[in-house]
């Protein structure tokens, strides 16, 4: 059962152009995480958040910024996308820090063209 | 950092033979990682499909099975007879403090 819930499913857009993805999750769970599935399917963590508060910032484009209102949200918005940008863009929760397990949602694809 | 290396690509196995899809792990912080297997099928999200967070330790699910092996940094994913239903994208990863490192995935195909 669906527990991770992103919106959107897909999404094309320009170069240049601004979007913003949503995460929400039903689980109760303390941290939230974005991954990055490029091209060649290797998936790569973004940011993660416990409690509102950024923990992880992998080495990404300033341009990617992460917003969270409430431990059950974090959205992720990217300014002036490149055409690297086109991905698969995952959202996960955990319990807590350091827990070992993390549920996903279905991902959220961006094709810029 | 930390790596995680799988077999690459596409496995194309025949219903109710043996399956083995190979990982081996790099982790540069001290101690032991905590080791999984993520499973993406056919429309859904990715989803765990076992752990093991102690060297030595086997795990198993829905007939899968990997032991952490932390002499030879490994962590095979076996299964002793495929079925069709298995078909989907295997991911092995890794967890040293708060993130998760993957590989890269494999697909595997099961012929009926």
């Amino acid at each position: 059962e669906t527990a991770v819930f992103q919106t959107p499913n897909y999404h094309v857009t320009q170069v240049g152009n601004e979007v913003s993805f949503n995460c929400k999750q039903t689980l109760g769970h303390d941290t939230m995480y974005w991954y990055k599935q490029d091209s060649k399917k290797l998936l790569k963590i973004m940011f993660s958040y416990n409690n509102k508060q950024l923990i992880v910032n992998e080495t990404v484009p300033r341009r990617f910024s992460p917003q969270s209102s409430d431990k059950a949200h974090l959205n992720l918005r990217i300014k002036s996308v490149e055409p690297e940008d086109s991905a698969v863009y995952l959202c996960a929760s955990s319990e807590g820090l350091g827990e070992n397990t993390l549920y996903f949602g279905a991902g959220t694809r961006l094709s810029v063209l | 950092g930390d790596s995680v290396t799988q077999t690459e690509g596409q496995v194309t196995v025949s219903e109710s033979k043996s399956l083995i899809i190979n990982c081996t792990y790099s982790a540069t912080s001290i101690g032991y990682p905590n080791l999984f297997w993520y499973v993406r099928y056919p429309g859904e999200g990715l989803q765990l499909l076992l752990k093991v967070i102690t060297a030595g330790q086997k795990g198993s699910s829905r007939g899968f099975e990997a032991t952490y092996n932390k002499e030879a940094t490994s962590f095979h994913l076996q299964k002793a007879s495929v079925q069709e239903s298995d078909s989907a994208v295997y991911y092995c990863a890794l967890n040293m403090g708060y993130k998760l490192t993957f590989g890269t995935g494999t697909s595997l195909l099961v012929d009926p």
